[in-house]
C-alpha cells in the first residue's frame, strides 16, 4: 500500500519568491494536513482539507495557502518567501470521519537564501 | 505556557534498558493521544493512539494517558539501536482537529 507522497523533496528558493509543495495522500484518505516543522517551533499546524474544503487553519499568515482536488491530492503555496520559512514541510492524510491517527509523508525541505 | 511540553533531552540508554518518555499539556479538552516517532529526514510514524484516559500495549510500547494529571507517557522495553529516534506526543481536542505536538524527545539506544 502506497503511503503519503510528497514531491519535491527538496527546494531552494531565494526570498521574494513563490513556492507550491504537492501530497498524494494514501488511497481512500480524504483529509489532508500540513505542517511546518523547524529546530525551534517543532512541528506547528497549518490547515486541514477535507473533500475539498479547508476544515481547520493554523496561526500562519496569509502568504500560507492551499487547496485540495477532487482525487484527495493536495498543494500548498507559500508566497512572497522569507528567510524564516525554511523548514520542513510534512503532509499528512486520515480518513477524517473517525481518527485513527495521521499518516505522514517525508515532506519537503525547503531552503529560502 | 505551551499547550504541550515535552523534555528536548537528549536521552541516552544502553541496549535493553526501559525507556520512559512523557509530555504534559495543558489544555483539558484534548482527548486523543498519540505518540509519533521520527527517524532523520523522514516524516514522523505513529506509534501509539489512544483516546481518553487508560493504558494501551503494543509489543514493547505501552502508553499511558492521566487525564487528571494532564500527563502522558511512552514506556520502551528492552530498547533496542533502531528505537534510537526523535519521539513526539501529539494530541488533539476532536477527532478530527489539528494536532498539537510536543516538540520532541530525542533518543539514542547504545549498543
Amino acid at each position: 500500500k502506497a503511503g503519503v507522497t510528497q514531491t519535491p523533496r527538496y527546494l531552494i528558493k531565494t526570498r521574494g519568491q513563490q513556492v507550491t509543495l504537492s501530497c498524494s495522500p494514501i488511497s481512500g484518505h480524504r483529509s489532508v494536513s500540513w505542517y511546518q516543522q523547524t529546530p525551534g517551533q517543532g512541528l506547528q499546524f497549518l490547515f486541514e482539507y477535507f473533500s475539498e474544503t479547508q476544515r481547520n487553519k493554523g496561526n500562519f499568515p496569509g502568504r500560507f495557502s492551499g487547496r485540495q482536488f477532487s482525487n484527495s491530492r493536495s498543494e500548498m503555496n507559500v508566497s512572497t518567501l522569507e528567510l524564516g520559512d525554511s523548514a520542513l514541510y510534512l503532509c499528512a492524510s486520515s480518513f477524517g470521519t473517525q481518527h485513527y491517527g495521521y499518516t505522514f509523508g517525508s515532506g519537503t525541505r525547503l531552503t529560502v537564501v | 505556557q505551551k499547550e504541550v511540553e515535552q523534555d528536548p533531552g537528549p536521552l541516552s540508554v544502553p541496549e535493553g534498558a526501559i525507556v520512559s518518555l512523557n509530555c504534559t499539556y495543558s489544555n483539558s479538552a484534548f482527548q486523543y493521544f498519540m505518540w509519533y516517532r521520527q527517524y532523520s529526514r523522514k516524516g514522523p510514524e505513529l506509534l501509539m493512539y489512544t483516546y481518553s484516559s487508560g493504558n494501551k500495549e503494543d509489543g514493547r510500547f505501552t502508553a499511558q494517558v492521566d487525564k487528571s494529571s494532564k500527563y502522558i507517557s511512552l514506556f520502551i522495553r528492552d530498547s533496542q539501536p533502531s528505537d534510537s529516534a526523535t519521539y513526539l506526543c501529539a494530541m488533539s481536542v476532536g477527532g478530527s482537529e489539528k494536532l498539537v505536538f510536543g516538540k520532541g524527545t530525542k533518543l539514542t539506544v547504545n549498543p
